[in-house]
């Protein structure tokens, strides 16, 4: 079946510095990818995503590119703030009809001052 | 603004009762979907709504019933609620036409004793 692997946190860094979450997937046909973001005390959200190869979805900031090669979606940012510490989840969507999305197990992302 | 609202954010509840947990949208979104989110497992899918009055099991629809007589509201039932259901339990929504742009409620947090 589908599966999402996303690496294991937490995840601490310092403002300013560089943000990659590696994201993996699994699935059968062409999946739709997606990256969602709980901020404390909230629901997720969707942050970006990419519905097909070499797509990159971007937000905020944020850029996670489609590589159907390494079957990967990984999410980066370039100079993180405060304001980013949040739980970070990958997720698909196999397509043909499903109405499932499968998350990964989430990301905590904690940047300091 | 798009809205999800869960009735509580935390519940205390006894083994054994029957406990309801109650969502509603205002975005007039065709789908409504019920997770739990535990740490280390991500979220799952326990049901999905594609219209009144009916549903589809997800992932993990054991010891849980849903009912959906009106659009705007998705109701989760544990009927006999056991200590293994202590949980965060997401209500989320979506569009039918796309399904993998899901808002979601800020949880309600059930503690069974």
């Amino acid at each position: 079946g589908d599966s999402v692997t996303q690496m294991e946190g937490p995840v601490t860094l310092s403002e300013e510095a560089f943000l990659t979450i590696n994201c993996t997937y699994t699935a059968t046909g062409y999946p739709s990818l997606f990256w969602y973001v709980q901020y404390p005390g909230e629901g997720l959200q969707l942050l970006l995503k990419a519905t097909k190869a070499d797509d990159k979805g971007s937000n905020k900031g944020f850029e996670a590119t489609y590589r159907k090669e390494t079957t990967s979606f990984h999410l980066e940012k370039g100079s993180v703030q405060v304001s980013d510490s949040a739980v970070y989840f990958c997720a698909l969507n196999s397509g043909a009809g499903s109405y499932q999305l499968t998350f990964g197990k989430g990301t905590k992302l904690s940047v300091i001052p | 603004d798009v809205k999800v609202t869960q009735s509580s954010r935390y519940l205390v509840k006894r083994t054994g009762e029957k406990v309801f947990l109650e969502c509603v949208q205002d975005m007039d979104h065709e789908n409504m979907f019920w997770y739990r989110q535990d740490p280390g497992l991500g979220l799952r899918l326990i049901y999905f709504s594609y219209d009144v009055k009916m549903k589809e099991k997800g992932d993990i629809p054991e010891g849980y019933s849903v009912s959906r007589e009106k659009k705007e509201r998705f109701s989760l039932i544990l009927e006999s609620a056991s200590t293994n259901q202590t949980s965060m339990y997401l209500c989320a929504s979506s569009l039918i036409r796309d399904l993998n742009i899901q808002y979601f409620g800020a949880g309600t947090r059930l503690s069974v004793l």
